[in-house]
């Protein structure tokens, strides 16, 4: 099973651009990388997903290198409103879905 | 649309009873999924359907839990008996296809003692 590493915390200021870097071990399909927000007593929420190089959203970049062995999530000017926890979901072993969330980066944004 | 909708949002029992959470997925969407998180082993995939149909149940941790979905709006998790250890929050997503991002309930807390 894909194996996943993010960094278990990460402290930011409101305004400023967060970077989470995610790496893992599995890159032999075709699957998307996905990333998901979650805040306290809620179900994780899809922030977007990516194949290769670049994505862009409404609410988030997504960079992937050309390997596909990690993927950074990029929020531009965050708010305290962005204190969540993220979660990187890799690609899938060769046929079989991408399933398997990491332990998640909690984002502390602060005034 | 509603989203994912599960229930009860929260559950307390004894030790040695059963439990049933219920889902019911988004409209249209084939797959249905059982996670369950705790701090110590964070999110965990228990379970997931397709068109109906279990496709992975590797996740479930033994035979105390059950799941099924008898029709494509309905799925229901089961423990019996419960134990403490089970105690956790259990969430239920969706998707509409194979590569598609998952749509996550507010998830059943449930606390045996």
């Amino acid at each position: 099973l894909a194996k996943t590493t993010q960094p278990i915390s990460m402290d930011s200021y409101e305004g400023q651009e967060v970077n989470i870097t995610c790496s893992h071990n599995n890159i032999a399909t075709n699957d998307y990388i996905t990333w998901y927000q979650q805040f306290p007593s809620q179900g994780p929420r899809f922030i977007i997903q990516g194949y290769k190089t670049k994505v862009t959203n409404e609410v988030a970049s997504l960079f992937i290198p050309a390997d596909r062995k990690s993927s950074t999530l990029s929020l531009p000017r965050v708010s305290l409103s962005d204190t969540a926890v993220y979660y990187c979901l890799p690609p899938g072993d060769t046929g079989r879905r991408a399933l398997t969330f990491g332990s998640g980066t909690r984002l502390q944004v602060q005034p | 649309d509603a989203g994912v909708i599960q229930s009860p949002r929260h559950e307390v029992t004894e030790m040695g009873q059963e439990v049933t959470l219920r889902c019911k997925p988004i409209s249209g969407h084939d797959y249905l999924f059982w996670y369950r998180q705790t701090m110590m082993r964070g999110l965990e995939l228990l379970i997931y359907f397709n068109n109906n149909v279990p496709i992975d149940d590797s996740g479930m941790p033994e035979d105390r839990f059950s799941a099924k979905m008898p029709n494509a709006s309905f799925s229901t998790l089961k423990i019996q008996p419960s134990e403490p250890r089970d105690s956790a929050v259990y969430f239920c997503a969706s998707s509409p296809g194979y590569n598609s991002p998952l749509h996550f309930g507010n998830g059943t807390r449930l606390t045996v003692t």
